[in-house]
C-alpha cells in the first residue's frame, strides 16, 4: 500500500517568514495530492490541493509543487501570520475516491508574532 | 450541499466498556466513508472505509468493528475498550472522483 513520509514534524518560524513542509510517497501510481490544515481541537479542513499532471499549483499565500520523477511534494507558506499556526497533513491516493487517503504523521507549525 | 454529522463530539468510558460512534452524511448518495484514528499529538490512522452498504474494508488489526447499515450511515464500535482506544475519532467522506475528504467533527474518547 501507499506510504506517505513527512517533515519536519514541527516548525517554528517568524511571522512574515516563509514555511516549507515536505512529503514523500511509496506509490506511483497515486494522482491526487491533498494539504489538511487541523487547529487544535478542530478537524482537518482542505487548504490546497495537485494532481498529478499539474507540477505547482498556488493560491494566494500557498502553493504547492509536485514532482512526480522523485515522489515527493512540498508545501509553500509565504509571508506567515500567527493564525497560519497549526498542524499540517499531507496525504496521497490514487484511482477512484473509492481509495482511502493516505496521510502523513503532519507538521506542527508555530509563527512566532 | 453536502454535510456530515459525527456524534458524540466527547466521550469518556471506562475499561471494559462497549463503544458506539455514529456518522451520517447528507445530501450525497453511495458515498465511500471512512474512520480514522489520531492519537495525540500523532497523525491520522485509517482504521476502516467502506464503498457501500454492508461493505466494510479493515486497516488495522484490533478490536474495533465498523458497520455500514445504511448508504449515509457509519458506525464504530467496539464490545470492551481498551485504554490504547482513547484518541481523538474521525469519521470522512468522498465521492468517486478521487477528490478531497470531508471530515466530522471528530470524537475525542477518554478510556479511563
Amino acid at each position: 500500500g501507499e506510504n506517505v513520509e513527512q517533515h519536519p514534524s514541527t516548525l517554528s518560524v517568524q511571522e512574515g517568514d516563509s514555511a516549507v513542509i515536505k512529503c514523500t510517497y511509496s506509490d506511483s501510481a497515486s494522482n491526487y495530492f491533498p494539504w489538511y490544515k487541523q487547529e487544535l481541537g478542530k478537524r482537518p479542513q482542505l487548504i490546497i490541493d495537485i494532481r498529478s499532471n499539474v507540477g505547482e499549483k498556488k493560491d494566494q499565500r500557498i502553493a504547492v509543487t509536485l514532482n512526480k520523477t522523485a515522489k515527493h511534494f512540498s508545501l509553500h507558506i509565504t509571508e506567515t501570520q500567527p493564525e497560519d499556526s497549526a498542524v499540517y497533513f499531507c496525504a496521497a491516493s490514487r484511482g477512484t475516491g473509492r481509495r482511502a487517503l493516505t496521510f502523513g504523521s503532519g507538521t506542527r507549525l508555530q509563527v512566532q508574532p | 450541499s453536502q454535510t456530515i454529522h459525527q456524534w458524540p463530539a466527547t466521550l469518556v468510558q471506562p475499561v471494559g466498556s462497549p463503544l458506539s460512534l455514529e456518522c451520517t452524511v447528507e445530501g450525497t448518495s453511495n458515498p465511500n466513508l471512512y474512520w480514522y484514528r489520531q492519537a495525540a499529538g500523532r497523525g491520522l490512522q485509517l482504521l476502516f472505509y467502506s464503498v457501500g452498504i454492508g461493505q466494510i474494508s479493515s486497516e488495522v488489526p484490533q478490536n474495533l468493528s465498523a458497520s455500514r447499515p445504511q448508504d449515509r450511515q457509519f458506525i464504530l464500535s467496539s464490545k470492551k475498550l481498551l485504554l490504547s482506544d482513547s484518541g481523538f475519532y474521525l469519521c470522512a467522506w468522498r465521492d468517486n472522483q478521487n477528490t478531497e475528504a470531508f471530515f466530522g467533527q471528530g470524537t475525542r474518547l477518554t478510556v479511563v
